[in-house]
Order: C-alpha cells, then structure tokens, then sequence
C-alpha cells in the first residue's frame, strides 16, 4: 500500500523558514518523479515544486522560485521541501504527492501558517 | 500559464442522477487534463487520468472525455459519496495548473 505521510508543519513568522518533510512507502521510491501541492484555506490546489526520480531536475511555481527549495533522499524514501523568506500568502496545508505526470497518490497534508 | 476554466462552480443534484462537468482550458492541450476528487477535510484522489483513462479502484460511474481544450467528467448515477469537490489539472506545461472546482452538493 502507497503510504505519503508529511510532518513539519505548524505557525512560523513572517521572513523565517521552514522544513517540511515526507516519507514514502508502499512503491520504489527511487523510480518516480515527486512533487508538492499546496491549498490555502478554503481555495482551490496549487502547484508548487515537482522533482525527477533522480533529483536531478527540479521544477518551482515562479512564486516560489529562489524561496523554497525541492530535494530528495531515495536512501531514506524522503522528499523535502524547504522553505525560505516565507510569506503569509504561503498559509497553506501541503501535499506530498507521487508525480506520474498526474498526481496518483497523496499524503494526508500539512498545516504551514505564516502570521506574526 | 495556462489557465483552466471549471463550470459550473456549483452543481446542485438528486443522488441517481448524471451529471457532466466541464473543464476548459485556455489553450489547447491534446489530452494532458487529469481529474481528482476532494471529499471535505481530505486529501485530493485521483478520478481519470489523460482526460479518458480509468484509474484502479475507482467505480465504473466515473468517466472522461474530450480533447484539444473542452473536457468533461461524468458521473452516471450520483450516490452520496460522490458529493465533494472536483478538479481538472493539466500537465501540458509547466507550471502545472488546476481548475478552480465544481461543487456536487445535494439538492
């Protein structure tokens, strides 16, 4: 069974960073592109950042580009998003998902709210 | 970018009927349009993939058409379950895009 499960989420300030992390089970990690979607409270999903299998290309909204930055460990069946220079307009739960061109599998989510 | 235009915004109907929604996008992208459904207070799940193709595990009432920039999900008898959100995304190019939704409620 293909389990995504995000953690690292929570209330961070305006201008600070944050780490959101999510590990994969359930499939070869190691052969699938992933990538990361977001939702801010009541609207509709985002695209953020998706990354090849091997890491070796990675792909950002513009909004985000030069602030959150994509990575993967295949050792470990993790992917990561980092998060610098965060704004309130990133409040948003995000979603680790298993990128097949579309978005086969989804991590239950995680709250990331940027207030003062 | 381009842009994918989901109508109606809200779909009001009667468990047993059929319905089609409708996503259109800005341009056109051969059959790069995949649909989810977000039931309240859950992760998206992946409906049809490529505008047509079933996905494993999700009921035959669920289907997918169109190519180019007209698309449509049906669903043939809607049962309560079926009332959620429902988005159309493309993966023609980047940045990927989704639609904004269409609301099944009951009426």
């Amino acid at each position: 069974e293909v389990q995504l499960v995000e953690s690292g989420g929570g209330l961070v300030q305006p201008g600070r960073s944050m780490k959101l992390s999510c590990a994969a089970s359930g499939f070869t990690f190691s052969s699938f592109a992933m990538a990361w979607v977001r939702q801010a409270p009541t609207k509709g999903l985002e695209w953020v950042a998706s990354i090849s299998y091997d890491g070796g290309n990675t792909y950002y909204r513009d909004s985000v580009k030069g602030r959150f930055t994509i990575s993967r460990d295949n050792a470990k069946s993790s992917l990561y998003l980092q998060m610098d220079s965060l704004r309130s307009e990133d409040t948003s739960t995000y979603y680790c998902a298993k990128d097949t061109v579309s978005f086969d599998y989804w991590g239950q989510g995680v709250m990331v709210t940027v207030s003062s | 970018d381009i842009v994918l235009t989901q109508s109606p915004a809200t779909l009001s109907v009667t468990p047993g009927e059929s319905v089609s929604l409708s996503c259109r996008a800005s341009q056109g992208i051969s059959t790069s349009i995949h649909w989810y459904q977000q039931k309240s207070n859950e992760s998206p799940r992946l409906l049809i993939k490529f505008a047509s193709q079933s996905i494993s595990g999700i009921p035959s009432r669920f289907s997918g058409s169109g190519s180019g920039t007209d698309f449509t999900l049906s669903i043939n008898r809607v049962e309560s379950e079926d009332f959620s959100v429902y988005y159309c995304q493309q993966s023609y190019s980047l940045p990927l895009t989704f639609g904004s939704g269409t609301k099944l409620e009951i009426k």
